[in-house]
C-alpha cells in the first residue's frame, strides 16, 4: 500500500485557471506538508498542518491555499495559476516527535502554460 | 538562518568504486540530520537521521556519519542500482508551528554508477 499518495502525477494548464492536487496518507501521521521543488531541484516548505494549526511559509502567494477535509487528507488548490508556479509539489507526512523523518508523495508536476 | 551544503553536484563512479557524499551545514542547534535518497520522478526516500557529532548509522552499501559542521554519507562498492539523487537535510530549534520544526535542504548529489 501506498504510505502517501497524492494525484495527479502531472498536471498541464494555462495562466489563469484554479487547480487542485490531492495528497493522502495512510500512515496515521499528525502532521502533514507541502514542499515545491523548483527547476534548481531546492526542497521549500510551503505548508505545515496538523489538526490544530496550519502554518503557511510567508514567501508563498496567497493564490495558495491547503485544504484538509480530515487528519488523512491535505488538498493543495492553486487559484490563477502564473507561469512561475510551474514545478513539482510534493506531500509529506511525519509522526510527532517533530524530529521524525518525512515520508513523502512521488510529487505532482505542474506545468502552467 | 540554517543553510546546507552538499558536494559534490554530481559524482559517477564505476562499480564498486567506493566514494563519499559531504553534506555540510551550518544550523542554530541541531535537531537532526536526514539522509533521503530520491530517484527521478519519484518523491525523496527516508535513509537516516542523525542526531549528535559522533553517531553513525548504516543500511547496506551506505553508511552515514556526523560531526558538528557535517555529515558525509558513504557508499561502499556502490551497484548501479545506488543511482539517485542523495539529499541532506538539517532540523534546527526555529519552531515553525504545526508540531514541525524548521527543515532545511541542500540541494543534493547526483549519483550515477556505471557498470
Amino acid at each position: 500500500d501506498t504510505a502517501v499518495s497524492q494525484t495527479p502525477k502531472y498536471l498541464v494548464t494555462q495562466m489563469g485557471n484554479d487547480k487542485s492536487i490531492k495528497c493522502e496518507q495512510n500512515l496515521g501521521h499528525d502532521t502533514m506538508y507541502w514542499y515545491k521543488q523548483d527547476s534548481k531541484k531546492f526542497l521549500k516548505i510551503m505548508f505545515s498542518y496538523n489538526n490544530k494549526e496550519l502554518i503557511i511559509n510567508e514567501t508563498v502567494p496567497n493564490r495558495f491555499s491547503p485544504k484538509s477535509p480530515d487528519k488523512a487528507h491535505l488538498n493543495l488548490h492553486i487559484n490563477s495559476l502564473e507561469l512561475g508556479d510551474s514545478a513539482v509539489y510534493f506531500c509529506a507526512s511525519s509522526q510527532i516527535p517533530s524530529n521524525s523523518p518525512l515520508h513523502f508523495g512521488n510529487g505532482t508536476r505542474l506545468t502552467v502554460t | 538562518e540554517d543553510q546546507v551544503t552538499q558536494s559534490p553536484e554530481a559524482l559517477r563512479l564505476q562499480e564498486g568504486e567506493s566514494s563519499s557524499l559531504n553534506c555540510s551545514y551550518t544550523v542554530s542547534g541541531l535537531r537532526g540530520l536526514f539522509w533521503y535518497r530520491q530517484d527521478p520522478g519519484k518523491g525523496p526516500e527516508f535513509l537516516f537521521t542523525l542526531y549528535s557529532a559522533g553517531e553513525e548509522k548504516e543500511k547496506e552499501r551506505l553508511k552515514a556519519t556526523l560531526t558538528k559542521k557535517e555529515s558525509f554519507l558513504h557508499i561502499t562498492a556502490p551497484k548501479p542500482e545506488d543511482s539517485a539523487t542523495y539529499l541532506c537535510a538539517v532540523q534546527g530549534y526555529a519552531y515553525s508551528g504545526a508540531g514541525s520544526y524548521q527543515l532545511t535542504f541542500g540541494k543534493g548529489t547526483k549519483l550515477s554508477v556505471i557498470p
